[in-house]
């Protein structure tokens, strides 16, 4: 079964580096996963598109700042230079293939900027 | 510039149907290797995800949900329709639509209500 999973929480200081984790369940570590952003009281915004190969595409206006990174079936989100509007839930996402085609969100990571 | 627009009624009563609309402008529904998805978010909970629909009009559904849910598309009116039966107090979320395509678009969302 295809499975998202991510830490509850995270924390950083205000100019530190963060790096968020998105963990894909057992074979499924060739996945491309997505980044979403969702500040508090707003809709989620696509970051970025993360392939197993550490090859990503962002979306218009993400700041340099945000970037990805694979390894095995991990696959990571860091943000640094931080920012106080960097405070978000992060969530990661995936398709599903074959005759499973769903869409799959992992449970998100609540990010507190110090 | 692609945007996504939600619309449908903010309050149903419990036991009656939801029926949401997704407008999509900037963007073509029969483009190849697209679909759209419907997510939904509780109040202060994580995003769920809930129907998806291709460009070839295949339908996915969540599992959990997938007996009241109908997913369905018109290209030509660039609007993808959800409907779930049966709402429930617990039913009570934002409705977003999400286009996959090289990237995923949001939609801004839409809060339903059910309450009697």
């Amino acid at each position: 079964q295809l499975v998202l999973t991510q830490s509850p929480s995270a924390s950083a200081s205000l100019g530190a580096s963060v790096k968020l984790t998105c963990t894909l369940s057992s074979g499924h570590s060739s996945y491309a996963i997505a980044w979403h952003q969702q500040q508090p009281e707003k809709g989620p915004r696509y970051l970025m598109k993360l392939n197993s190969d550490g090859s990503h595409s962002k979306g218009d206006g993400i700041p340099d700042r945000f970037s990805g990174s694979s390894s095995g079936a991990e696959r990571y989100l860091t943000i640094s230079s931080l920012q106080s509007e960097d405070e978000a839930d992060y969530y990661c996402q995936t398709w599903g293939t074959g005759i499973h085609r769903d869409v799959v969100f992992g449970g998100g990571t609540k990010l507190t900027v110090l | 510039q692609v945007t996504l627009k939600e619309s449908g009624p903010v309050l149903v009563k419990p036991t009656e149907t939801l029926t949401l609309t997704c407008t999509v402008s900037g963007f073509s529904l029969s483009n190849a290797r697209m679909g759209v998805s419907w997510i939904r978010q509780p109040p202060g909970k994580a995003l769920e995800w809930l129907a998806h629909i291709f460009s070839n009009d295949e339908k996915s559904y969540s599992t959990s949900l997938k007996s009241r849910l109908t997913i369905s598309k018109d290209t030509s009116k660039s609007q993808v329709v959800l409907t779930m039966t049966n709402m429930d107090p617990v039913d009570t979320a934002t409705y977003y639509c999400a286009l996959h395509g090289g990237y995923v678009h949001w939609g801004q969302g839409t809060l339903v209500t059910v309450s009697s």
